[in-house]
């Protein structure tokens, strides 16, 4: 079974600053990884997806996430952060289809002028 | 191009009443998903179907009935409402792993 954790509930930054949200993940097999942002009330939109391959992905809105194997976590990073980022990301793991797809606590992203 | 579209959009139950919540994609996903989302908890799923005619249960199924007689939609049923399945519910449908395109959800209120 796979799980997904969250650690910061709650990461305000101010305008133009770096910011990091933590992603860890245990499974017991090969896994999918995603980070999708949600929008206040709106469904969740895909940020960016790992499936195979180079281990730094670069997603939509300057996001990027590397990649972890040995310390299983998939860390999302911006280097500029906006106020029109401010919303929640909530981090994904799948191992295939249906059932295996198990979405974090998600983390609630506030930027300040 | 609509994606996945959910209705109601919001919903006031009393305790006992039935409903029932309308998914609908255009993008001819096999495979589709309800999820309910409560503060903290994440996501989670309540039924999925990989394909017309078909159901599973996910993570929290009880309380809640599905059904997928056409490949477009997936209908989620509450048959005696509870407080405890006051949530905002999300429908998400997908080609392959882990794309899963979501509606905008569904804001349901149990009194």
């Amino acid at each position: 079974a796979q799980s997904v954790t969250q650690l910061d509930s709650q990461v305000p930054v101010f305008e133009e600053a770096p910011v990091e949200l933590r992603c860890n993940y245990s499974s017991s097999v090969s896994v999918y990884l995603f980070w999708y942002v949600q929008y206040p009330n709106q469904g969740l939109q895909l940020l960016l997806k790992y499936l195979s391959g180079s281990t730094l992905v670069k997603g939509i809105n300057g996001f990027e996430a590397e990649f972890n194997k040995s310390q299983t976590s998939f860390h999302l990073r911006k280097p500029s952060v906006h106020i029109s980022d401010t919303a929640e990301y909530v981090c994904a793991v799948s191992g295939g289809y249906g059932q295996n797809f198990v979405f974090g606590p998600g983390t609630r992203l506030s930027v300040l002028p | 191009n609509a994606g996945v579209t959910q209705t109601p959009k919001f919903r006031v139950l009393k305790t006992g009443q039935s409903m029932t919540l309308l998914c609908a994609q255009d993008m001819n996903h096999e495979y589709m998903y309800w999820y309910r989302q409560d503060p903290g908890m994440g996501l989670r799923l309540i039924h999925y179907s990989v394909g017309e005619g078909t159901t599973a249960k996910g993570e929290v199924p009880d309380g809640y009935n599905v059904s997928r007689l056409k490949k477009q939609n997936f209908l989620l049923g509450l048959e005696s409402a509870a407080p405890s399945q006051t949530s905002v519910y999300f429908c998400a449908s997908s080609y392959s792993a882990g794309l899963q395109h979501f509606g905008d959800g569904t804001r349901l209120s149990i009194l």
